[in-house]
C-alpha cells in the first residue's frame, strides 16, 4: 500500500529556516499537503501542492516536490516559537476513496 | 464561515462500553471523512461518508461504524470499546470539485478507555 515517511524529530533555532522532508511512494498521487498540529488540537491546512508543481511559494512557507524522486519538502523561513508544532504530510490520489495518507508526523522543536 | 465541529470533546469509557462523535462539517461541503489518531500510529483512514452514503471504510473492524444525516453532519460509532482504541479521532470534510480537494479538520475528540 501507499506510504508517507517522515522524520519523527526536528531542532533549529529561532529565526533559522526549518526544512521538513517527507517521502512517499504513490506514483499516483495528485495532491500533497501541509498539515500543522498544535499540542491538544486538529490538524491545520498549511499549504498543498498539485503533482504537476514543483515550487510554491506562500508566505514564510515554500514546499518543493521532485515528483520523480517521490520527495516533498516544506520550509518554513525565520523560524518563530509559534511555529513549535508536529508538521503532517499527506498525500491523496484522488477519487476519495482512501482518505489521505499521512506521514507520522515532524516535531518540530524551536530553541532561543 | 464556520469550520468542522466535533463533540463532545473529551471522553472517558471503560472496556466494553460504546460511544457515539459527531461531527458536522463546512457548510456545503457533503464529504465526511474520519479518521483515528492514535500514539504511536500516526493517522489512519477509518471511514468516508459522501452524500449520506458509506462510500469507503479503512482497515478496522466492524464495530467501528458511522452513518451521515441529510445535513451532512455525521456520527461515528465505536462498539466494544478496547483500550487500544483510545486516540484522539478527527473529522474532515470536503465537497467533490472542491479545488485541490482539501480536506478540513474539526478539533477532534479525545477517546480515552480504561
Amino acid at each position: 500500500g501507499e506510504d508517507v515517511e517522515q522524520s519523527l524529530f526536528l531542532s533549529v533555532r529561532e529565526g533559522d529556516s526549518s526544512v521538513i522532508n517527507c517521502t512517499y511512494t504513490d506514483s499516483s498521487s495528485t495532491y500533497l499537503y501541509w498539515y500543522k498540529q498544535e499540542p491538544g488540537a486538529g490538524l491545520q491546512l498549511l499549504t498543498y501542492i498539485f503533482s504537476n508543481m514543483d515550487m510554491k511559494q506562500d508566505q514564510r512557507l515554500t514546499v518543493l516536490l521532485n515528483k520523480k524522486d517521490k520527495h516533498l519538502s516544506l520550509r518554513i523561513a525565520d523560524t518563530q516559537t509559534g511555529d513549535s508544532a508536529i508538521y503532517f504530510c499527506a498525500e491523496y490520489s484522488g477519487g476519495g476513496a482512501d482518505g489521505l495518507t499521512f506521514g507520522k508526523g515532524t516535531h518540530l522543536i524551536i530553541q532561543p | 464561515e464556520a469550520g468542522v465541529t466535533q463533540s463532545p470533546t473529551h471522553l472517558i469509557k471503560t472496556r466494553g462500553q460504546q460511544v457515539t462523535l459527531r461531527c458536522s462539517p463546512i457548510s456545503g461541503h457533503t464529504s465526511v471523512y474520519w479518521y483515528q489518531q492514535a500514539l504511536g500510529l500516526g493517522l489512519q483512514f477509518l471511514l468516508w461518508y459522501d452524500e449520506g452514503e458509506e462510500r469507503n471504510r479503512g482497515n478496522f473492524p466492524p464495530r467501528f461504524s458511522g452513518r451521515q444525516f441529510p445535513n451532512y453532519s455525521s456520527e461515528l460509532n465505536v462498539n466494544a470499546l478496547e483500550l487500544e482504541d483510545s486516540a484522539l479521532y478527527l473529522c474532515a470534510s470536503t465537497k467533490e470539485g472542491l479545488a485541490e480537494e482539501t480536506q478540513y479538520f474539526g478539533p477532534g475528540t479525545r477517546l480515552l478507555v480504561l
